[in-house]
């Protein structure tokens, strides 16, 4: 069974601090991706992975930066927290067949709120 | 956006009765998907069905793909109250996994 596992679950920031969300997957899939989920907005792609030490912006990269230290593991970085960042943020896993993505294995998610 | 302006977006029904959801998209994919994702859980994918595919089934499960329209549907027999989540279909480009704002889908027992 697929398994990706993110932490914290739930975190409490404060406005202008620095904020890291990881994730980690034992899978052994080339790509990661991370995704943040609003009401109304969907799953929006913030930053993806297709292997260790490469990271790419998604589609609303702004404020977030990413890293890729390993192929297990994926963080999500907010150097300078807002509260439009309040959100819940889902890691995801996948592999590629052929150069194009596959199946996606979502972790729970980290409920983030931003005072 | 990527995606078209009739993604539904909430629907109410009996159980036992048969539900089909409509996706749009606007950019080329090889590859659209469906997943599911309940309250307080991250999505868990349903069906992958590919351009050179119009259809796939997968138990009560349904999609169909029409890439000379961009549109996908997801069809749902029988549902169950167990059925409630929200729906979204995700196109796929290289490595860019896009998803669209999903259709809440409430069964009523």
């Amino acid at each position: 069974e697929a398994a990706v596992t993110q932490s914290p679950r739930n975190k409490v920031a404060v406005t202008g601090g620095k904020v890291t969300l990881s994730c980690n997957q034992t899978n052994n899939h080339n790509n990661m991706y991370w995704y943040r989920q609003d009401t109304g907005h969907g799953l929006r792609l913030i930053h993806y992975s297709y292997g260790a030490g490469s990271t790419e912006k998604g589609d609303i990269p702004d404020g977030y930066k990413a890293s890729r230290p390993s192929q297990e593991n994926f963080s999500l970085i907010l150097e300078l927290a807002t509260p439009s960042q309040t959100s819940v943020y889902f890691c995801a896993s996948g592999d590629a067949w052929g150069g194009s993505a596959e199946t996606l294995y979502f972790g729970s998610g980290t409920r983030l709120t931003v005072l | 956006s990527q995606w078209g302006e009739e993604n539904l977006q909430a629907l109410s029904i009996q159980e036992g009765e048969d539900v089909t959801m409509n996706c749009s998209y606007k950019t080329y994919t090889t590859v659209v998907q469906w997943y599911r994702q309940k309250s307080g859980k991250g999505p868990a994918q349903l069906i992958l069905i590919r351009s050179n595919e119009r259809e796939k089934r997968s138990g009560r499960l349904r999609a169909t793909l029409d890439t000379s329209s961009q549109s996908s549907s997801l069809s749902i027999t029988g549902t169950l109250a167990t059925d409630t989540a929200v729906y979204f279909c995700a196109t796929t480009n290289a490595y860019k996994v896009i998803f669209g704002k999903g259709t809440h889908l409430h069964v009523l027992p």
